[in-house]
């Protein structure tokens, strides 16, 4: 079973700062199965990125995803007011066919 | 454009079966795509339950397994889960979800929180 770790546990960070955040696998993801998704409260998930590096549809340019094998990263180049929010990747591949991260809160400081 | 709605029940007794259903417009199933739940007990993180493609091949999450099916209705253009032997533990917001490119959720229906609670 892959499973993801993602870290920090929360990251608090000022609006116009760069965040980075990990995940890193268990066992090595294929490139084109590693996503990225926003949670805010009491919305569903907002999927970011896929394929470990491309943005999805209305997805602002400042969002990035970069990685292989066991280690991705999501790196927002300058927050905004509006990225404050929980952020999961998520994996597809060998069985379980599909796993999560834990999540990462990123808050202001 | 796409969009997912689920519906059913908000309150399942304990070893009862959770029914729900994800009602899918701007797109026909029929036309492909894989389909999927996942569900977010409160407070907690994201858990894939299973998935399925209109032709009714469906994987589901091992954990699960013993006690989930999931079906689809192109007639009705929807696709349902099944939970059996509910547990307070299955207490947790369902989504429905798009499989996209690359296998990634890309869109995501609003959620519905079922309790399960004698």
């Amino acid at each position: 079973e892959i499973v993801l770790t993602q870290s920090p546990g929360t990251l608090s960070l000022s609006p116009g700062e760069r965040a980075t955040l990990s995940c890193r696998a268990s066992q090595s993801v294929s490139s084109s199965y590693l996503a990225w998704y926003q949670q805010k409260p009491g919305q569903a998930p907002r999927l970011l990125i896929y394929g470990a590096s491309s943005r999805a549809t209305g997805i602002p340019d400042r969002f990035s995803g970069s990685g292989s094998g066991t280690d991705f990263t999501l790196t927002i180049s300058r927050l905004e007011p509006e990225d404050f929010a929980v952020y999961y990747c998520q994996q597809y591949g060998s069985s379980p066919r599909v796993t999560f991260g834990q999540g990462t809160k990123l808050e202001i400081k | 454009q796409v969009q997912l709605q689920e519906s059913g029940p908000g309150l399942v007794k304990p070893s009862e079966t959770l029914s729900l259903t994800c009602a899918v417009s701007g797109y026909s199933i029929s036309s492909g795509y894989y389909w999927g739940w996942i569900r977010q007990p409160p407070g907690k993180g994201l858990e894939w339950i299973g998935s399925i493609y209109h032709s009714g091949s469906t994987y589901y999450n091992p954990s699960l397994k013993s006690r989930v099916t999931i079906s689809v209705d192109t007639s009705k253009n929807q696709f349902s889960l099944k939970l059996s032997s509910v547990t307070a533990a299955d207490t947790a917001v369902y989504y429905c979800a798009r499989v996209g490119l690359k296998n990634a959720f890309d869109i995501w229906g609003q959620g519905t929180m079922v309790t399960v609670s004698s």
